[in-house]
């Protein structure tokens, strides 16, 4: 099946730091959505793009969709805390597609 | 609003038992999905619905069988129940116009022993 290949699969910062992650594909997606998992609970959505090239910010967040429109990208400025948790990058292959493909995710590890 | 809601939220099975995970949503979203996370990887897509009486195959739909009598909700059944369920499963839901955001629910913890 179609994949999503993210990374990196995990990071240990300290609190304060810059973090980006992001996501790679060999086929070309429709839209690009960003999720964030905290621990026991279900993913929330932070970010969507729906076009190639766009750039959309969300507080800390910023998020890119890929000129090829096979990749996006997430940074996150000056980590907190609470930004611990596992990232997800999602896409949709076509505009009528009823699926979201998942990447395996990033998990951010944040130093005391 | 509840949002999606989830039940149970923790249940361990003997292999071959079965037991229906129940999802139900109250945001009149016609899309319902069912999807699966192992340790350390992403979410699996089981089966989806895009509204009342209409259900799709996901990636892993084997073993697994849905319903969708009303809008509201989307049980997933596990008829024999097998170690390679363990899992969370997570129910989520989305409007079919708009954007492609997915509300998803809290998740049941499921193991199979």
């Amino acid at each position: 099946g179609q994949q999503l290949n993210q990374s990196p699969q995990s990071m240990f910062i300290q609190e304060g730091e810059d973090v980006s992650m992001n996501c790679t594909s060999s086929s070309i997606f429709n839209t690009w959505l960003w999720y964030k998992q905290d621990p026991g609970e279900g993913p929330v959505l932070l970010i969507a793009l729906y076009k190639a090239g766009e750039l959309t910010s969300n507080g800390r967040l910023t998020a890119q969709f890929g000129i090829t429109r096979k990749d996006s990208f997430l940074n996150i400025s000056a980590s907190i805390p609470s930004d611990v948790g596992i990232y997800f990058c999602a896409g949709q292959l076509g505009p009528r597609d009823d699926k979201i493909i998942f990447g395996k995710g990033t998990r951010l590890h944040i130093l005391p | 609003n509840a949002g999606v809601t989830q039940t149970p939220k923790f249940r361990i099975l003997k292999i071959g038992q079965s037991m229906t995970l129940q999802c139900t949503q109250d945001m009149n979203h016609n899309y319902m999905y069912w999807y699966r996370q192992d340790p350390g990887m992403g979410l699996k897509l089981i089966y989806y619905s895009v509204g009342a009486g209409i259900t799709d195959k996901g990636e892993v739909p084997n073993g697994y069988n849905v319903s969708r009598s009303t809008t509201e909700d989307f049980p997933l059944r596990l008829e024999l129940a097998a170690p390679s369920q363990t899992s969370v499963y997570f129910c989520a839901s989305r409007y079919s116009w708009g954007g492609y955001e997915q509300f998803f629910g809290p998740g049941t913890r499921l193991t199979v022993l």
